[in-house]
């Protein structure tokens, strides 16, 4: 089961856009577009940010946006606030054996 | 709200078992299927195992397989996590949480830490 690959750091100054991607193999994305981001702030929880590729969760701001191409998912963030600063992972579903991938981790510094 | 509280963690020896538990309310729970994740410190999410809403299904990661068992007791809205012949690498942060759709972990409990010593 291989992670899904993620650059370890992004930044950005407050109000810019920046953009996470998030590279597999077919095998990790199936032919489905079941990925998901995770917004993770220091000893919390994951919370939920994007689902099924680029549908977001009640609560969560339309600054956030998801896509997909081929085997590489994005999670674009953009009018960056200081309270976006967090490591971020995506997660995808891989079918009925492995279920379940996640990347290593994003972390976003917000400059 | 959806809640859900994990515990029984602790410091362990390694080749001991423990337990696990997660604590669900406010939602339906034996209409989800569940997951338990982990974070060893420092570290990134790695998922652990998923049970399907009924039991019926179980899928693990290779790295606890054939060690940890996921259950599920639906009439106390309560999900497990048995771990057998733990390792000082089984040491981490972890995390219960709902299926929904499929593939997407929607709630998340805020954890129970648990340390393998040598």
């Amino acid at each position: 089961q291989s992670a899904l690959t993620q650059p370890a750091s992004v930044s950005g100054s407050p109000g810019q856009s920046i953009t996470i991607s998030c590279t597999g193999t077919s095998s990790d994305f199936g032919s489905y577009n079941l990925v998901s981001w995770y917004q993770q702030h220091p000893g919390k929880a994951p919370k939920l940010m994007i689902y099924e590729g680029s549908k977001r969760p009640s609560g969560v701001s339309n600054r956030f946006s998801g896509s997909k191409s081929g085997n590489t998912a994005s999670l674009t963030i953009s009018g960056l606030q200081a309270e976006d600063e967090a490591d971020y992972y995506c997660c995808s579903y891989a079918g009925s054996s492995t279920f379940v991938v996640f990347g290593g981790g994003t972390k976003l510094t917000v400059l | 709200q959806v809640q859900l509280v994990e515990s029984g963690g602790g410091v362990v020896q390694s080749g001991r078992s423990l337990r696990l538990s997660c604590a669900a309310s406010g939602f339906t729970f034996r209409s989800y299927g569940m997951h338990w994740v982990r974070q060893a410190p420092g570290k990134g999410l790695e998922w652990v195992a998923l049970i399907w809403y009924d039991g019926s299904n179980k899928y693990y990661a290779d790295s606890v397989k054939g060690r940890f068992t996921i259950s599920r007791d639906n009439s106390k809205n309560t999900l497990y996590l048995q771990m057998n012949s733990l390792r000082a690498e089984d040491t981490a942060v972890y995390y219960c949480a709902t299926e929904h759709p499929t593939g997407t972990l929607e709630s998340w409990g805020h954890g129970t830490l648990v340390t393998v010593s040598s």
